[in-house]
C-alpha cells in the first residue's frame, strides 16, 4: 500500500528557530509531492515540487525533493508565532486519478 | 479570485439522521475532489469528478455516502443514515485539471451525538 510519512508528528520552538519537516514516500508511480498548511481551516498551498534537487522558496519557506531516496524537507527560518499550524504533505500518482494521499501532519508550535 | 465555497461551517446531527454538504469549486476549475479528515490524520479522497463524470469513488462507502456534480460545478455530498464513525472535518477542493495543486474550502465539521 502506498504510504506517505511525517515526522516528527509534533514540535515546539520558540521565535527565531530554524525547523526541519520531514516526509517520506513510498509511492508507486510518482508524479509529484505538495506541502500545505493547515491552521483552523483549509489547508492552504505552498509548494508542489516535481523534479529532485530543485528548491523551491517562498519568503523563510524552503522545500527539496529528493526522489533517489525518496524524501522531502520542508524549512522554516527565522520562525515566528504565526506559523504555528499542521503541515500537511501529500504525493500526486500519475495516471488519471489525480487524488493526493496524504500523511498524518506535523503539529508545530511556535512559542513567543 | 474568490477560493472554493462550503457550506455549513458546522453541523451536528444524532446517528441515523441524514446530513448534505454543499460545495462550489473556484470558476473554472473542472476537477473537484471531497476529501474526509479525521482527527489527527490527513485528509483521504472519498470521490473525484472531473466536469460532471466521476473519476474515483473507490473509497466512498457507497452504502450510506452519495455524491453527485450536476451541470459540472457545484457538488453535494450526502450521508443517510449517519454513524457515530462519520464524525470529521469533510473538505471540498478544485483544481484546473489532474494533478495541479488542489485547493481546499475551509470545510464542513460534523459532529454525530
Amino acid at each position: 500500500e502506498d504510504k506517505v510519512v511525517q515526522s516528527p508528528l509534533s514540535l515546539v520552538v520558540h521565535e527565531g528557530d530554524t525547523v526541519t519537516l520531514n516526509c517520506s514516500y513510498e509511492v508507486t508511480n510518482f508524479r509529484s509531492l505538495l506541502w500545505y498548511k493547515q491552521e483552523k481551516k483549509a489547508p492552504t498551498f505552498l509548494f508542489m515540487l516535481t523534479s529532485s534537487g530543485i528548491e523551491k522558496k517562498s519568503g523563510r519557506l524552503s522545500s527539496i525533493l529528493d526522489k533517489k531516496e525518496l524524501f522531502s524537507i520542508l524549512n522554516i527560518t527565522a520562525t515566528q508565532t504565526g506559523d504555528s499550524a499542521i503541515y500537511l504533505c501529500a504525493v500526486h500518482y500519475t495516471g488519471a486519478n489525480s487524488k493526493l494521499t496524504f500523511g498524518k501532519g506535523i503539529t508545530l508550535s511556535v512559542r513567543p | 479570485e474568490a477560493g472554493v465555497a462550503q457550506s455549513p461551517r458546522y453541523k451536528i446531527i444524532e446517528k441515523r439522521q441524514s446530513v448534505a454538504f454543499w460545495c462550489n469549486p473556484i470558476s473554472g476549475h473542472a476537477t473537484l475532489y471531497w476529501y474526509q479528515q479525521i482527527l489527527g490524520q490527513g485528509p483521504k479522497l472519498l470521490i473525484q469528478f472531473q466536469n460532471n463524470g466521476v473519476v474515483d469513488d473507490s473509497q466512498l462507502p457507497k452504502d450510506r455516502f452519495s455524491a453527485e456534480r450536476l451541470k459540472g460545478v457545484d457538488s453535494t455530498l450526502k450521508i443517510q443514515p449517519a454513524k457515530l464513525e462519520d464524525s470529521a472535518v469533510y473538505l471540498c477542493a478544485s483544481s484546473w485539471g489532474g494533478h495541479q495543486p488542489q485547493h481546499f474550502g475551509d470545510g464542513t465539521r460534523l459532529s454525530i451525538l
